[in-house]
């Protein structure tokens, strides 16, 4: 599977905007670019997936570079409840991408 | 409606002792995932079902770990002759199919003493 780097940490302040990136240098032609997250003591959560074109849904929105070699989640005003690890993955969308390997992540800690 | 659940929540036992993790997916699921996370780790992928079978059993670390499905549904990790290192969170997940959203359960925390 091809890798992600995330940083290990960010900070943000409540009802401001979040933008958690993610480096993927090696992605091929069929690889989706997933997020999770994780919070504390619970199972990761699906968050957005997207191939080329940006996408949005209720919980975040996801910017795709032209190039493909690097992605941003943003979160447009985050919340305490948003505080949490979230994960950056990339999935084949060919015969053998049922599992999802997951880096470390990145840690958002969201201040009141 | 319901989610992916995991029983127990938590799990003590001694070091050469026997456990078993039960699964419960999502009603229809049809695929199921196993994954192990140690702390301050992301989750690492142990086996997937599709169906009753396993498709795939590369990420189980050695032959005291194995999974069963039989009828489709519930799964059940069972660890034989238990280590300290055996020491995580196991997680499930299930997904409509292989290639679909997963969704995973709050894990199973378990501690070798």
């Amino acid at each position: 599977d091809a890798k992600t780097t995330q940083p290990n940490s960010m900070e943000s302040n409540e009802e401001e905007p979040v933008h958690l990136p993610c480096n993927h240098s090696t992605i091929s032609g069929t690889d989706y670019i997933h997020w999770y997250r994780q919070l504390p003591s619970q199972g990761p959560e699906y968050v957005i997936h997207g191939l080329t074109s940006n996408v949005n849904n209720r919980m975040a929105s996801l910017a795709i570079a032209e190039d493909r070699k690097s992605s941003t989640l943003i979160l447009h005003r985050a919340t305490l409840r948003d505080a949490a690890v979230y994960y950056c993955i990339l999935r084949d969308s060919g015969g053998s991408n049922y599992k999802l390997t997951f880096g470390k992540g990145t840690l958002l800690t969201v201040n009141p | 409606g319901a989610g992916v659940s995991q029983t127990p929540s938590n799990k003590v036992t001694e070091k050469g002792k026997y456990v078993e993790l039960r699964c419960d997916p999502i009603s229809g699921h049809t695929a199921l995932y196993w994954y192990r996370q140690s702390l301050g780790q992301g989750p690492e992928f142990l086996i997937y079902f599709q169906g009753t079978g396993a498709a795939d059993d590369s990420g189980l670390p050695n032959d005291r770990f194995f999974a069963v499905r039989p009828e489709g549904s519930v799964s059940t990790l069972k660890i034989q002759r238990t280590e300290r290192g055996d020491s995580a969170v196991y997680l499930c997940a299930s997904s409509l199919g292989g290639r679909d959203t997963q969704y995973f359960g709050p894990g199973t925390r378990l501690t070798v003493l």
